[in-house]
């Protein structure tokens, strides 16, 4: 069974620093290309991060370019997204997804919240 | 970057009947657009992929349909466990984007 099993988020003060973690089971971890989604409260899905399953390559979402990096350890089978410079804005439950092509998600861990306050 | 747009926002439907939520592409996609379902406190879940190929354990009820810049989700009868709510999202383009989404609800 695949699992995608996030951990890492907090309350943060702004201006701060976190770094997410999503353990992954159940399947060839680095075989797969995979996402982090957010989803500020009340919201809809935003799309963060892309790492292909070689890390390259890599891309970003304009809302967090430069201050999200996200990264991965297939010998771990653990997906990270180290962020920096929290802001308000960056509220939200953040999942992990695995993305069998590069597009489409078809498995998403429970998500993880980080809240930043205002 | 490509919007999305679901319409819809909110639907309320019967049990029993049919519902059809529309999505579409400020720009053309081909085929290559998503369907989630998400309930509440519940992670998304993939439901339709390629448009309209349905993903594992969604029975044959549902079914997508379009390409191009126009897409739909039917719904055939709806059951009590299919009120949530159902997001598009095209992969053709970076950045990949979400719809704002499409509330089902009991009527």
């Amino acid at each position: 069974e695949v699992q995608l099993v996030e951990s890492g988020g907090g309350l943060i003060q702004p201006g701060g620093s976190l770094r997410l973690s999503c353990a992954a089971s159940g399947f060839t971890f680095s075989s797969y290309n995979m996402n982090w989604v957010r989803q500020a409260p009340g919201k809809g899905l935003e799309w963060v991060s892309y790492i292909s399953s070689s890390s390259s390559p890599i891309y970003y979402a304009d809302s967090v370019k430069g201050r999200f990096t996200i990264s991965r350890d297939n010998a771990k089978n653990s997906l990270y997204l180290h962020m920096n410079s929290l802001r308000a804005e960056d509220t939200a439950v953040y999942y992990c997804a695995r993305s069998p092509w590069g597009g489409y998600d078809d498995s998403w861990g429970q998500g993880t919240l980080v809240t930043v306050p205002s | 970057e490509i919007v999305m747009t679901q319409s819809p926002g909110t639907l309320s439907v019967s049990p029993g009947e049919r519902a059809t939520l529309s999505c579409r592409a400020s720009q053309s996609v081909n085929s290559n657009l998503a369907w989630y379902q998400q309930k509440p406190g519940r992670a998304p879940r993939l439901l339709i992929y390629g448009a309209s190929t349905r993903a594992t354990g969604f029975p044959v009820r549902f079914s997508g349909s379009g390409s191009g810049t126009e897409f739909t989700l039917t719904i055939s009868s709806l059951q009590s466990e299919d009120f949530a709510v159902y997001y598009c999202q095209q992969y053709n383009n970076w950045p990949q984007t979400f719809g704002q989404g499409t509330k089902l609800e009991i009527k």
